[in-house]
């Protein structure tokens, strides 16, 4: 069946401009987390949903950045006034149920945002 | 000081040798430990789970040491395809995942 999937793949913006970023769960996974890695390094929560509950925002590095999600369909990832230190690989995640401890993730491809 | 700890590496083996990385933690309360695998450029994937009593999925075994707060991988007889890099995560019970900044392995012919 089909995976996660991420649009755009590549991302190239110039500083101070927003950006859009789309994730497509699995169908029916209820659970979603999107996450920010860097050059080198390992992956860094950015925010978790799950059905219809609040968001876990906790991992959001600032105001710039906040996600949407309708239900458990598509997410956004919106980062206002991008930066040079936003550039990173952002990558979605979907698990099928709630016990999110035990539960596999399931990644997209990733977008691969570039800040010049 | 970070939640999860690994050796970067590199680790640059033979085909057909035994390797095994190491990952530590830092909450001792933390419930639930993975290795994913990471190909260059691509998404993670899920390798397997680790639980209490330790397992193995065919060349692979993944163990886990509550009371010196560690997992392992071994992998047995290393392939070429076997070259990417190990990631250790952690789940302290809540929503977050806490991700290791990986091993690279790269298995050399």
């Amino acid at each position: 069946g089909a995976g996660v999937s991420q649009s755009p793949s590549n991302k190239v913006t110039e500083k101070g401009k927003d950006v859009e970023l789309r994730c497509d769960p699995i169908s029916g996974h209820t659970a979603l987390y999107w996450y920010r890695q860097r050059l080198g390094q390992g992956l860094e929560f950015l925010i978790y949903f799950q059905g219809n509950s609040a968001p876990d925002k906790s991992g959001l590095p600032s105001d710039r950045f906040s996600a949407e999600r309708t239900g458990e369909s598509v997410s956004t990832l919106t980062i206002q006034r991008t930066q040079q230190e936003d550039s990173a690989v952002y990558l979605c995640a979907s698990s099928l149920t709630s016990s999110g401890h035990t539960d596999t993730q399931y990644f997209g491809p990733g977008t691969r945002l570039t800040v010049l | 000081r970070k939640e999860v700890e690994q050796d970067p590496g590199p680790f640059n083996v033979p085909e057909g040798a035994t390797v095994a990385f190491n990952c530590t933690y830092s909450n001792s309360a933390s419930q639930s430990f993975f290795w994913y695998r990471q190909d260059c450029r691509k998404e993670p994937k899920l390798l397997m789970s680790v639980y209490s009593s330790g397992n193995e999925d065919g060349r692979f075994t993944a163990q886990l040491n509550r009371a010196s707060q560690y997992i392992s991988l071994l992998i047995r007889d290393s392939k070429l395809s076997d070259s990417a890099t190990y990631l250790c995560v952690v789940n302290e019970g809540g929503n977050q995942f806490y991700f290791g900044t990986g091993t690279s392995l790269t298995v050399i012919p």
